[in-house]
């Protein structure tokens, strides 16, 4: 059964620093690996989305990359913006449709 | 496209009412997903329909729960009775077919659901 973990469980940074967000998978059978967003109180919205034949993709300022031999997926934020300020969640499809899900990261940047 | 969209967004009851949570996916979309929300077990698929027939119902957490689609532009997500431990953010998610290696899902904006 997959489990997909992410670490830290939350980050605070100042405006305009670079940081990284790290996700881990134990199966690494998986047809993709998703990054999603999940502002308050609200539902997710899909980031980025890495097949399994991939290593990254990226869009705008977020990269995502994935090492499916270490069960590890990044998602690199540039020049991070109070705007960013969001949860982010990682996902590994197994099974065509089916998607773990971590256990997301709350992200505050400061202006 | 409006998007998916589910209703009640917030729904209050007591504990032993029935609930039921509808959903209406993106026009096309040909899977429909309901999961639940909790801060102690994150984001959890309970069930998932592929052209209006459950596929895979194995995240049902128990009997009280049950969901149906009886049409391929609404779902429902029924608790009967309801116990406060139901109490959670209820997402329904719709997408395509198509490559699974490609295809990503679409959430709604959930119903928060509180059992007193």
């Amino acid at each position: 059964k997959q489990e997909v973990t992410q670490i830290p469980a939350a980050l605070s940074v100042p405006e305009g620093e670079n940081l990284v967000l790290n996700c881990s998978f134990t199966d690494s059978a998986i047809y993709n690996l998703q990054w999603f967003r999940q502002d308050p109180g609200k539902g997710l919205t899909s980031l980025l989305l890495i097949q399994s034949s991939q290593r990254e993709q990226t869009s705008g300022r977020l990269n995502a990359s994935l090492d499916k031999s270490s069960g590890r997926s990044t998602l690199y934020i540039a020049a991070s913006q109070p705007g960013d300020s969001a949860t982010y969640l990682c996902a590994g499809n197994n099974a065509g449709n089916m998607l773990t899900f971590g256990g997301g990261t709350r992200l505050m940047v400061k202006p | 496209d409006a998007g998916v969209i589910q209703s009640p967004r917030h729904e209050v009851t007591e504990m032993g009412q029935e609930v039921t949570l509808r959903c209406k996916p993106i026009s096309g979309h040909d899977y429909l997903f309901w999961y639940r929300q909790t801060m102690m077990r994150g984001l959890e698929l309970l069930i998932y329909f592929n052209n209006n027939v459950p596929i895979d119902d194995s995240g049902m957490p128990e009997d009280r729960f049950s969901a149906k689609m009886p049409n391929a532009s609404f779902s429902t997500l029924k608790i009967q009775p309801s116990e406060p431990r139901d109490s959670a953010v209820y997402f329904c998610a719709s997408s395509r077919s198509g490559s699974p290696y490609q295809e990503t899902q679409y959430f709604g904006p959930g119903t928060r659901l509180l059992v007193l």
